[in-house]
């Protein structure tokens, strides 16, 4: 069975500090990865994906995550956060027969509230 | 586009009351699921439906059920609601193939007392 560790439930930080979100995972198969952000009162939106390739990968508003298959981690990182990132963070986890079978077939880790004060 | 939408936003019940939690998404996705979101608890997959005429348990099936009524719609049915289902709960559908992602709607916020 797959498991998803984020290791912070709440990270404060400045306007424009840098930020880091901390992701394990636990699975006996490959697996592929995702980054979930929920703003208030919404549902979640796609931040960014490791699906194979290259282990860094990024999104449109600045983020990155690398897969490290070593260490079973998926980190998320942002080198200067800005108030409008102020959000919760979900990691999350997925294997070939449950993804190929239905991209919504994902073990989500239990959430990071970003805060990002001025 | 109104993507996926989710009726109603909040609803109130009292234990042993029954209700269903519709979705419809406008996007022509095959698949559709539903989750539940506690507090310190992530998002835990209820229920899904891979393609139009199909259903499968997700991590937490018991006390609900589910019908795709067509491609475009998905219900949550529980049928004698429980407080532990006080819960928000989240709709979502996806396309076919590995670069799809999930569309959520906004959510229903369920109490029951």
């Amino acid at each position: 069975a797959q498991s998803v560790t984020q290791l912070d439930s709440q990270v404060p930080v400045f306007e424009e500090a840098p930020v880091e979100l901390r992701c394990n995972y636990s699975s006996s198969v490959s697996v592929y990865l995702f980054w979930y952000v929920q703003y208030p009162n919404q549902g979640l939106q796609l931040l960014l994906k490791y699906l194979s390739g290259s282990t860094l990968v990024k999104s449109i508003n600045g983020f990155e995550a690398e897969f490290n298959k070593s260490q079973t981690s998926f980190h998320l990182r942002k080198p200067s956060v800005h108030i409008s990132d102020t959000a919760e963070y979900f990691c999350a986890v997925s294997d070939l027969k449950n993804y190929g079978g239905s991209q919504g077939n994902l073990i989500f880790g239990k959430g990071t509230k970003l805060s990002v004060k001025p | 586009n109104a993507g996926v939408t989710q009726t109603p936003k909040f609803q109130v019940l009292k234990t042993g009351q029954s209700m269903t939690l519709q979705c419809a998404q406008d996007m022509n996705h095959n698949s559709m699921y539903w989750y539940r979101q506690d507090p310190g608890m992530g998002l835990r997959l209820i229920y899904y439906s891979a393609s139009e005429g199909t259903t499968d348990k997700g991590e937490v099936p018991n006390g609900y059920n589910v019908s795709r009524l067509n491609k475009r719609e998905f219900s949550l049915r529980l049928e004698s609601a429980a407080p532990s289902q006080t819960s928000v709960y989240f709709c979502a559908s996806s396309g076919t193939g590995f670069n799809e992602k999930l569309f959520f709607g906004s959510g229903t916020q369920l109490s029951v007392l």
